[in-house]
């Protein structure tokens, strides 16, 4: 079945540690990817997107993403963890010629001073 | 981005139930949806919120549990029918923000936390 897949669940980093989140899809075709974020007890946040160029895109937080065709994936990295970026985080697909963004299962993230 | 406003944004709720979730976005929208987070899961779609037409429904959900109306391109509800404590979730409305021919982005309001008892 097409999917959306991150395979961390549960992430645990020392601040300064670095960070990267899989993700991979399943969809053919062109898509457009996408990280959110959600701190505790907060509402989602859009992190960064791809839709076309640069496979690298930047995002907000020093967050950055690549996007490999050849991999279907679309990991997520930062160089230098805070405590602060601790949160769940989900990757997230709209497949060619939908609106629909499927979302992944989600990694949370654990950053202890 | 649009603002999306979400009502209510908690409620506690009796099993047997029903309540309307309502969402209001300061712009015009092409799109609305509407996603159901369970607690310590992801996001699942529930459906696609249409303008002047019945929603379109994600495989697992129908109308009689989750009714939805979309009477304007600013307004949506979504109504979730008699409630069990498996209906206890994050509802999430979210509409599609386009930014050109490149693609589009989806933004999401605060949710609605229920908890049905």
């Amino acid at each position: 079945a097409q999917s959306v897949s991150q395979h961390n669940h549960h992430v645990i980093l020392s601040e300064a540690a670095s960070l990267e989140l899989g993700c991979n899809y399943s969809y053919g075709g062109t898509v457009n990817l996408f990280w959110y974020v959600q701190y505790p007890g907060q509402h989602l946040q859009l992190l960064l997107k791809y839709f076309s160029g640069d496979p690298l895109v930047k995002g907000i937080k020093g967050f950055e993403a690549e996007f490999i065709k050849s991999k279907f994936s679309f990991n997520l990295r930062k160089p230098s963890v805070q405590w602060s970026d601790t949160a769940e985080y989900f990757c997230a697909v709209i497949p060619y010629n939908t609106d629909k963004l499927i979302f992944g299962t989600g990694t949370r993230l654990q950053v202890f001073p | 981005s649009a603002v999306i406003s979400q009502k209510p944004s908690r409620d506690i709720c009796q099993r047997g139930t029903s309540l309307t979730i309502q969402c209001q976005v300061d712009s015009q929208v092409t799109m609305m949806f509407w996603y159901r987070q369970q607690p310590g899961q992801s996001l699942t779609l529930i459906a696609t919120a249409n303008q002047g037409s019945e929603a379109t429904y994600e495989s697992g959900f129908v109308i009689d549990k989750f009714p939805i109306s979309r009477p304007n391109l600013t307004f949506s509800t979504l109504t979730v029918s008699n409630m069990s404590p498996e209906d206890s979730s994050i509802y999430l409305c979210s509409v599609e923000d386009l930014a050109g021919i490149s693609g589009n982005t989806i933004y999401f309001g605060e949710g609605s936390w229920l908890t049905v008892v």
